[in-house]
């Protein structure tokens, strides 16, 4: 088992550029989120979705999307990068808001 | 202000000392999941509780919800330099139209030194 999968590990952009971070998980979970991890912040969330296209917006949506078009895959779009963006990103899944979230490895992605 | 405050934020202990860190908050939630994330790797879910008081164990890892549901602790016994990590509480928004939001704590950062 798999689990949930992250691609890629490093990324280095330049600010303006956009890129799409991969999230795929195999255990047929209905939830999916996006999170940040920065430094005294904690994970904040981005993006979540309940399911095959429904998503909404967390708590720092602005600057990226997303879509869920499949169960399995929820892909993040930063759409112009900047440095502000900088950060370790997060894919998660879960059965369901009360039931806890399995991670990715995450993603470091570095704006320059 | 975050809807899950930890306390304290940093935490360094000798080998086998007992300790407890906090997660508060002044709303009620339907349930509380603490997770363990090692240095370069994705949080782990350690533990859910859902119940008022509910008491739970993982080995020496001890995690109790609070009777209001608004607070969690979780106590270590006898801590290993295994044990070192941060430690995240977290849980679904407490508003009932963002129930599907799953919000983190900003973490206790756990220290062992052998």
């Amino acid at each position: 088992n798999a689990g949930v999968t992250q691609t890629p590990k490093f990324q280095v952009l330049k600010t303006g550029q956009s890129m799409t971070l991969q999230c795929a998980q195999d255990m047929n979970h209905e939830y999916m989120s996006w999170y940040r991890q920065d430094p005294g912040m904690g994970l904040r969330l981005i993006h979540y979705s309940v399911g095959a296209g429904i998503t909404d917006q967390g708590e720092v949506p602005n600057g990226y999307n997303v879509s869920r078009s499949t169960t399995e895959d929820f892909p993040l779009r930063l759409l112009s990068a900047a440095p502000s963006q900088t950060s370790v990103y997060f894919c998660a899944s879960s059965p369901g808001s009360n039931y806890g979230y399995t991670f990715g490895s995450g993603t470091r992605l570095t704006v320059v | 202000t975050q809807l899950l405050e930890q306390s304290p934020q940093f935490l360094s202990i000798q080998e086998g000392e007992n300790l407890t860190v906090y997660c508060n908050s002044s709303s009620v939630f339907s349930s509380l999941q603490w997770y363990r994330q090692e240095p370069g790797e994705g949080p782990v879910l350690l533990v859910t509780v859902v119940t008022g008081g509910e008491v739970k164990k993982l080995k020496r890892l001890t995690f109790q919800f609070g009777d209001a549901r608004k607070d969690s602790s979780l106590h270590i016994t006898a801590a290993q330099p295994g044990d070192t990590g941060l430690y995240l509480c977290a849980g679904p928004h407490p508003m009932k139209t963002s129930y599907d939001k799953v919000i983190f704590g900003p973490g206790t950062s756990l220290s062992v030194i052998p």
